[in-house]
């Protein structure tokens, strides 16, 4: 299985910061990555797939990068909507492995 | 727009099997371009994800779960399930189901609320 390994774990941060994710996935997964919010309670939400493409409906202060094994997803200016939990995930191969997760908390 | 709802018992008991359906509508699970899946979460930590099927009943297993589940696919009804055998503690999640869209790439694009499964005596 591929490992994927989210850093930090979690954060604070002031409505307006800059905050940044990173996923790391142990071998090449080329750009197969897609990134997931998921607020207390609720289903995830799809933000980012393929690495850096934004699905429908995600405002443009959510951006991602990366291929290979190294990637970020960046929100440019955090709003108070943006404090939920982020996860990776890789869909290179079977079985598609999540990220830990990355929790945003009000500082 | 496709919406998904999953549905079943909320509580098993250990040893049992564990069954869920997830009802599709707003699209349908005979589309060629998508695959339907299954993820859970256990309380309080993070996504597993579970398997997937194709409408022609093609399907993928994580390997820690492989030789317990089984996912189906009914097209006539639109819906496709999840059985879980010889359940024990662990189990105990919330269970997603998923579209799962593909293509350049593949990704879950649409999910269930999720239902809670509590495995216990």
């Amino acid at each position: 299985d591929i490992q994927m390994a989210q850093s930090p774990s979690s954060l604070s941060a002031s409505v307006g910061d800059r905050v940044t994710i990173t996923c790391r996935a142990s071998q090449s997964i080329s750009s197969y990555l897609n990134w997931y919010q998921q607020k207390p309670g609720k289903a995830p939400r799809l933000l980012i797939y393929a690495a850096s493409s934004l699905q429908s409906g995600v405002p443009s202060r959510f951006s991602g990068s990366g291929s290979e094994t190294d990637f970020t997803l960046t929100v440019s200016s955090v709003q108070p909507e943006d404090f939920a939990t982020y996860y990776c995930q890789q869909t290179y191969s079977t079985p598609h492995t999540f990220g830990g997760g990355t929790r945003v908390e009000i500082k | 727009q496709v919406q998904l709802q999953e549905s079943g018992p909320g509580l098993v008991k250990p040893s049992e099997t564990l069954s869920l359906t997830c009802t599709v509508s707003g699209g349908s699970v005979s589309s060629g371009s998508y695959y339907w899946s299954w993820i859970r979460q256990p309380p309080g930590k993070g996504l597993e994800w579970i398997g997937y099927i194709y409408y022609s009943g093609s399907t993928n297993y994580t390997p820690s779960l492989k030789s317990r589940v089984t996912i189906s696919v009914d097209t006539s009804r639109n819906k496709f399930s999840l059985k879980l055998s010889s359940v024990t503690a662990a189990d105990t999640a919330v269970y997603y189901c998923a579209r799962v869209r593909v293509g350049a790439t593949i990704t879950l694009d649409f999910w269930g609320r999720g239902t809670l499964v509590t495995v216990s005596s």
